[in-house]
């Protein structure tokens, strides 16, 4: 009964491969989002989708693509690894788009990406 | 230019006593300010928020104050518990934006 899922838990790939994590969430919540984690610990938002419309892209490389084929799933894709994409990456969600005062994230237990 | 700072990466308390995280903020325009606590292998959790109109929020062994002049919020705790060990999160919302902001955390050891 997780509310939000994310896979694989850990990914450790050479540099320029092509690497996927998946974000489910069983809350029935219309916005997912997608933080990276880096060395410094700070939670950066990379995207937000409300019911599979992008809201929020925070100048990501575009090597990165969310990708949202139903509102209960958020994908991230990254292409042509590089070893400053070594993070951990939070998937998360909540019910509206966030700027209700009650309207509360709910989190993922992150993907730890290695890059070599 | 991180808008959101917790400039001790780590606490230390006796369980009992009263722990306090501390946060500065450099955005005005910040409405809403959250608290997530954070167990190792596990995403953030929320804790408890407090709006910009208000300076104190309480639930249970849980409050948070709000100084904005000073742009510092904190979180007190007490007593504290074993369970209580965590990283702990602030985060702040741009008034009218969807994104929170996160500080880097501060990890808190309760000791027995």
């Amino acid at each position: 009964d997780t509310a939000v899922s994310q896979t694989p838990k850990y990914l450790v790939t050479q540099m320029g491969n092509d690497k996927s994590i998946k974000c489910e969430q069983n809350l029935g919540h219309d916005t997912m989002y997608w933080y990276k984690q880096d060395s410094k610990k700070f939670l950066k938002i990379m995207f937000s989708y409300n019911n599979k419309e992008l809201i929020i892209n925070e100048t990501v490389p575009n090597r990165f693509s969310p990708k949202s084929p139903d509102k209960a799933h958020l994908n991230l894709h990254i292409n042509s690894l590089e070893l400053g994409d070594s993070a951990v990456y939070f998937c998360a969600s909540s019910q509206d788009q966030g700027l209700e005062s009650t309207d509360t994230q709910y989190f993922g237990p992150g993907t730890r990406l290695t890059v070599l | 230019d991180q808008q959101v700072k917790q400039n001790s990466p780590s606490l230390s308390v006796q369980e009992g006593r009263i722990s306090i995280l501390n946060c500065d903020y450099t955005n005005s325009m910040f409405d809403y300010f959250l608290w997530y606590k954070k167990y190792p292998a596990e995403g953030p959790t929320f804790l408890i928020s407090i709006s910009s109109i208000k300076d104190k929020n309480e639930d249970g062994r849980f409050t948070v104050f709000l100084n904005k002049s000073a742009k510092h919020l904190s979180l007190h705790i007490v007593p504290s518990q074993p369970g209580d060990s965590a990283v702990y999160f602030c985060a702040a919302r741009l008034q009218g934006a969807q994104k929170l902001v996160f500080g880097q955390g501060t990890r808190l050891t309760i000791n027995p």
